[in-house]
């Protein structure tokens, strides 16, 4: 069964700083993955999706990598702001090994950006 | 604006009393799905549907029950709450899902905490 790790599920960093947001996957056979953001106590906000043929996905700040044969997705964000503070989250289909319906969420990072 | 809509937005009831929990979407999706989140469990699905009339079990489906007799809607049913089922619950919709084909975006709603005393 495919499972989704990721690490760290906690960082905190200066402002300014790019970082890097990690996903690991067991099974390589996905068919895309999802970036996600969500604030305290309220909804997921999709932020980028990879589809598997691709090997990456830009939107502002934000750069997503996709590496299958390594089962690693990674989650650029430059010049980090206050306003990013928020936990991330991968989510990958995969129909041979994913959840009831193919999906499988990770954890989530945590991540807090000191003013 | 498109959207998912979930109502309530916070719950608070006492054991075994029937609720409803409604979502509804109008980007024309036909994939629904609904999520509990807890902390350290991370998101769990609870049912999901391809499509109207079409629905099944995720992973965590007990106590649970879902209809889909609109494209639109997917309400999430309660017959007798307990308090194990306290959590915040999310609706999610998609495109179609396609099993060789391409999986389109998930765009979910605000959530709904539920207290359940």
């Amino acid at each position: 069964k495919q499972e989704v790790t990721q690490i760290p599920a906690a960082l905190s960093v200066p402002e300014g700083e790019n970082l890097v947001l990690n996903c690991s996957f067991t099974d390589s056979a996905i068919y895309n993955l999802q970036w996600f953001r969500q604030d305290p106590g309220k909804g997921l906000t999709s932020l980028l999706l990879i589809q598997s043929s691709q090997r990456e996905q830009t939107s502002g700040r934000l750069n997503a990598s996709l590496d299958k044969s390594s089962g690693r997705s990674t989650l650029y964000i430059a010049a980090s702001q206050p306003g990013d503070s928020a936990t991330y989250l991968c989510a990958l289909y995969n129909p041979s090994g994913g959840g009831a319906d193919g999906l499988t969420f990770g954890k989530g990072t945590h991540l807090i950006i000191q003013p | 604006e498109a959207q998912v809509t979930q109502n309530p937005r916070y719950l608070i009831t006492v054991t075994g009393k029937k609720l409803t929990v409604t979502c509804s979407q109008n980007m024309n999706h036909e994939y629904m799905s609904w999520y509990r989140q807890d902390p350290g469990l991370g998101l769990r699905q609870i049912y999901y549907s391809m499509n109207v009339e079409v629905t099944d079990k995720g992973d965590v489906p007990e106590g649970y029950k879902v209809s889909r007799k609109e494209k639109r809607n997917f309400p999430l049913i309660l017959e007798s709450p307990s308090p194990n089922q306290t959590s915040l619950y999310f609706c999610a919709s998609s495109g179609p899902q396609s099993w060789v084909g391409v999986y389109n975006e998930q765009f979910f709603g605000p959530g709904t905490r539920l207290t359940v005393l």
